[in-house]
């Protein structure tokens, strides 16, 4: 079984659809919970971080953590065409020490939205 | 230059030849990492140096060998490389290691073996 699994879509939604983007974890230790977006050519940018469990909002976008449920989401309001990219998760135990740098990734959700 | 470069940003090589990756930080920090991210697979972290030291070699081949001179700048040396090493190798930096800190990626070298 996967350490972190992420249905790698692709997903493809109408302008202004809500999107929803979901990992699941093994790891109960993961405490640390990231939502990276990658554009085509670029390197994967931070978009969403959160500590344990809980919602964290930004703008049009929604960070959820379950950790009972051990499943992560991220939501996307009134979606636009420039959100096209590629959306990672990324989770860290921060037990201690250098653990706060070894992230574990799942395998990324190519979205599209078509005006 | 500003943020996290790589350079050269695409490379072709034969399994014979030797290479190297280059990666500069312009960001004041004090970790830097290397991942490989291949098609339909999930980023895989290789090494990771904090303060200059090595801290973490996620088991990778010895044929990629990890250099850190100092802080801002991390290489990859690359020999007798594989077919299957074909992959985009990013680089990316953070305060440290020893609290959370956001990882800031480069655009990545896209590396063809053949």
């Amino acid at each position: 079984q996967k350490e972190v699994e992420q249905d790698p879509g692709p997903l493809s939604v109408p302008e202004g659809a809500i999107v929803s983007l979901n990992c699941t974890y093994s790891n109960s230790a993961f405490q640390y919970f990231m939502w990276y977006r990658q554009y085509s050519r670029k390197g994967p940018e931070l978009l969403m971080y959160t500590y344990s469990s809980g919602n964290k909002e930004d703008g049009r976008f929604t960070a959820q953590v379950d950790k009972s449920s051990k499943y992560i989401s991220l939501f996307i309001r009134d979606s636009q065409p420039s959100d096209s990219a590629t959306y990672l998760c990324a989770m860290t135990t921060g037990a201690g020490g250098t653990s706060y740098g070894k992230l574990t990734f799942g395998q990324g959700t190519i979205l599209t939205v078509h005006p | 230059e500003t943020g996290v470069t790589q350079t050269p940003r695409h490379l072709v090589m034969g399994m014979t030849n030797k290479k190297s990756l280059k990666c500069e930080q312009h960001l004041g920090h004090n970790a830097m990492y290397w991942y490989k991210q291949s098609a339909k697979k999930p980023l895989e972290l290789m090494f990771v140096y904090n303060f200059k030291e090595q801290t973490e070699n996620n088991s990778v081949p010895s044929r990629f060998s990890p250099e850190c001179p100092n802080s801002s700048h991390l290489f990859l040396h690359l020999h007798t490389l594989q077919p299957e090493d074909s992959a985009l190798y990013l680089c990316a930096s953070s305060q440290d290691q020893t609290a959370y800190n956001e990882q800031f990626f480069g655009p990545g070298t896209r590396l063809t073996v053949l």
